[in-house]
């Protein structure tokens, strides 16, 4: 079946600019993440979408990052005002329902895509 | 959190096993540990998960010390698709996973 997708796949802007980045997850799972990774360095924590819970924005670097989920399934993160430390890969990730006994499911990645701030 | 603790990168011939340790010494008893990879412009794949026991799946196996404190994920016959980084992940507070720095796996023919 078809797994996480992102869009663009690749995005170059100029500072100052805003951008939206855009994750399809998986069908029917409630569970869907967004986090960043800088070249060459493991992935950092954006935010986390539940069902219909209030997001875990705890990994927001600055109120210039804000992100929604329309509907309980597409989600656009929403960089404003790009800076150059915001180039990198942003990655979604979604998971489905959490299974009883275990701390967290399975995530799924989506490509990425790679944000280039000049 | 869980912090784990990986060898930076390592070789592995075509064909034979690949043995990725880690330590987590922090990990508490209901902490599951997981494993994934991620190959060069992908995203993370999981690949396996485990508690107390053994495990093994289509893609790999994990072996976990009786003390849990540490854990060794095993290829057992790598390919040089089997290139990557690969994390060793003990849970978070909340679900987002906690990526430190991995092990860079090079298998060479």
């Amino acid at each position: 079946g078809a797994g996480v997708s992102q869009s663009p796949s690749n995005k170059v802007t100029e500072k100052g600019k805003d951008v939206e980045l855009r994750c399809d997850p998986i069908s029917g799972h409630t569970a869907l993440y967004w986090y960043r990774q800088s070249l060459g360095q493991g992935l950092e924590f954006l935010i986390y979408f539940q069902g219909n819970s209030a997001p875990d924005k705890s990994g927001l670097p600055s109120d210039r990052f804000s992100a929604e989920r329309t509907g309980g399934s597409v989600s656009t993160l929403t960089i404003q005002r790009t800076q150059q430390e915001d180039s990198a890969v942003y990655l979604c990730a979604s998971s489905p329902r959490q299974k009883a006994g275990h701390s967290y499911n399975e995530q799924f990645f989506g490509p990425g895509t790679r944000l280039t701030v000049l | 959190d869980a912090k784990t603790t990986q060898p930076p990168s390592m070789d592995c011939a075509e064909g034979r096993a690949a043995n990725l340790p880690c330590n987590h010494s922090t990990i508490s008893g209901n902490e599951y540990v997981y494993w994934y990879r991620q190959i060069h412009s992908q995203g993370p794949q999981y690949i396996i998960h485990g508690l107390k026991n053994n495990e093994t799946n289509e893609m790999a196996s994990l072996i976990i010390t009786e003390d849990r404190k540490s854990s060794t994920l095993i290829l057992p016959h790598a390919t040089l698709r089997d290139t990557a980084v690969y994390y060793c992940i003990g849970p978070s507070a909340g679900n987002m996973l906690t990526f430190g720095g991995g092990t860079r796996l090079m298998v060479k023919p």
